[in-house]
C-alpha cells in the first residue's frame, strides 16, 4: 500500500529537550516536504526536500533542521524546542515538486511545555 | 509573493444544500490548483486538480474550474451529505517546488 508513515503520532516535551520526528515514504517520490497546521493559518511549509542531498527552507524553518541522506526518509529534527512550536505536523511527498499531488502523513501532534 | 485566499468558515449546511466554497490565487507564472480535504484526526488527501486554465476537475461529485482570467478556482458541490463534514485547503503549485495552502475551510453538514 502507498504510503506516508510518521512517528511519533503524539509527542509531549519539554523546552529544550532535542527531538527528531521521523517520516518515510514507500512510492520512490523524490520531493518530501514537511509542514505545520495551526488555527486559522492553514498548512505552512517548513523545509521541503528536491532529492536526496537536496533540501531547501520554505516559509517557516526557525528552529527547525531536516537530512535527507536516503531517498524514503525526511527527518524533521528540533533542535531545542520551544512552546511556539507546539502545532500539527505533516510529513508530504510527491513525484517531483509543488505542482505534482501529494500524499500526506497521517500528523504528528506536538505538545513543548 | 504567491498567496491563496478561501473563505472563512465554519459553513454549515443541511444535508442535500449546495456547497459553494471561493478561493482565489495569486500567482506568478502557470500554477497547478488543487483542493485537498482533511477529514477528522487524519492527514491531508487530494479531492482534485487542474493544470491549466480552463480545466475542470471533479471527484466525488465535487467539482472546481481554474479560472485564469478571475484567478479563482472555486470548489462546488451539488448535495452535500453529512460524510462531506471536514476541513477543506485550496492550493497551488508553481514553478518553485513550494507549494501555498489556503487557511482551510471547515464545513458542518447537518442530517
Amino acid at each position: 500500500e502507498a504510503q506516508v508513515t510518521q512517528n511519533p503520532r503524539y509527542l509531549i516535551t519539554v523546552t529544550g529537550k532535542k527531538l527528531t520526528v521521523t517520516c518515510s515514504q514507500n512510492m520512490n517520490h523524490e520531493y518530501m516536504s514537511w509542514y505545520r497546521q495551526d488555527p486559522g493559518l492553514g498548512l505552512r511549509q517548513i523545509y521541503y526536500s528536491m532529492n536526496v542531498e537536496v533540501t531547501d527552507k520554505g516559509d517557516v524553518p526557525e528552529g527547525y533542521k531536516v537530512s535527507r541522506k536516503e531517498k524514503r526518509n525526511f527527518p524533521l529534527i528540533l533542535e531545542s524546542p520551544s512552546p511556539n512550536q507546539t502545532s500539527l505536523y505533516f510529513c508530504a511527498s510527491s513525484l517531483q515538486g509543488g505542482a505534482y499531488e501529494q500524499y500526506f502523513g497521517p500528523g504528528t501532534r506536538l505538545t513543548v511545555t | 509573493g504567491d498567496s491563496v485566499t478561501q473563505m472563512e468558515g465554519p459553513v454549515t449546511l443541511s444535508e442535500e444544500a449546495f456547497l459553494t466554497i471561493n478561493c482565489t490565487y495569486t500567482a506568478t507564472g502557470y500554477p497547478s490548483l488543487f483542493w485537498y480535504v482533511q477529514y477528522p484526526g487524519e492527514g491531508l488527501q487530494l479531492l482534485l486538480k487542474a493544470t491549466k486554465a480552463d480545466d475542470k476537475g471533479s471527484n466525488k461529485g465535487f467539482e472546481a474550474t481554474y479560472r485564469k482570467e478571475t484567478t479563482s478556482f472555486h470548489l462546488e458541490k451539488g448535495s452535500v451529505q453529512v460524510s462531506d463534514s471536514a476541513v477543506y485547503f485550496c492550493a497551488l503549485g508553481g514553478g518553485s517546488f513550494k507549494t501555498i495552502f489556503g487557511a482551510g475551510t471547515r464545513l458542518f453538514v447537518k442530517a
